[in-house]
């Protein structure tokens, strides 16, 4: 059973195009992270939720914390080829305890 | 500027010949881990040290192994290893001052198994 559900799993688009990614739990997190990772990299952390209802933006990258701290969701408006990566949800069920991974999303963006 | 570095960045290895990654750290975190990533997954995770104290997953392998001989550095040691093995290893810290458990990535090193 996968604690964190991420969807969707690939996703390709044209610039422009906004899209959104959503990350579902059945349980209560206290936190929850957003990580993107360039092919060949490793993952960097974009933004951590940590208050139900809590929206966070950087630049064209808007997050969102559900109010029942149960999910997140990414939304990218006008999405660019340098968007291009994985996006990996993550959360902290209690605080000190391990970081629980979605599946992932793999978005693509072309020109 | 405070990073965490893996080295090498690609490696290529034998069936069943041993290799050993390596990770340092000048983020002077307590935490430190190893994840296997296969293509367009999520990292797995292996094991970590919370300072001198080897956490192992129920499912890592016995053919994994771990160092930690001071704070800065970490060693992944595959002992033997199978087409399997082939896959990204990830190290990352993370400060347990913060409970939110934000993790640091290195870039990754790329194992290739032959």
């Amino acid at each position: 059973t996968q604690l964190l559900e991420q969807s969707p799993q690939f996703l390709s688009i044209q610039e422009g195009e906004n899209l959104t990614v959503y990350c579902n739990s059945s349980s209560v997190f206290s936190s929850l992270q957003w990580y993107r990772q360039e092919p060949g990299e490793g993952p960097v952390l974009l933004v951590t939720v940590v208050t139900g209802g809590e929206v966070k933006k950087l630049k064209r990258l808007t997050f969102q914390f559900g109010d029942a701290r149960k999910d997140s969701s990414l939304h990218i408006t006008a999405a660019q080829p340098g968007d291009t990566g994985l996006y990996l949800c993550a959360g902290v069920r209690q605080a000190g305890t391990a970081l629980i991974f979605g599946k992932g999303t793999t978005l693509s963006v072309s020109s | 500027d405070a990073m965490v570095i893996q080295n090498p960045r690609y490696q290529v290895t034998q069936f069943g010949k041993p290799v050993t990654l390596s990770c340092s750290q000048t983020l002077n975190h307590n935490v430190m881990y190893w994840y296997q990533q296969k293509s367009s997954q999520a990292p797995k995770l292996l094991f970590h040290y919370y300072d001198k104290d080897f956490n192992n997953e129920a499912d890592t392998p016995d053919n994994f192994q771990s160092r930690r001989p001071n704070t800065s550095f970490c060693f992944l040691d595959i002992r033997s290893p199978g087409l399997g093995d082939a896959a990204m290893y990830l190290c990352a810290t993370s400060s347990y001052r913060g409970s939110y458990n934000e993790q640091f990535f290195g870039p990754g090193t790329r194992l290739t198994v032959l």
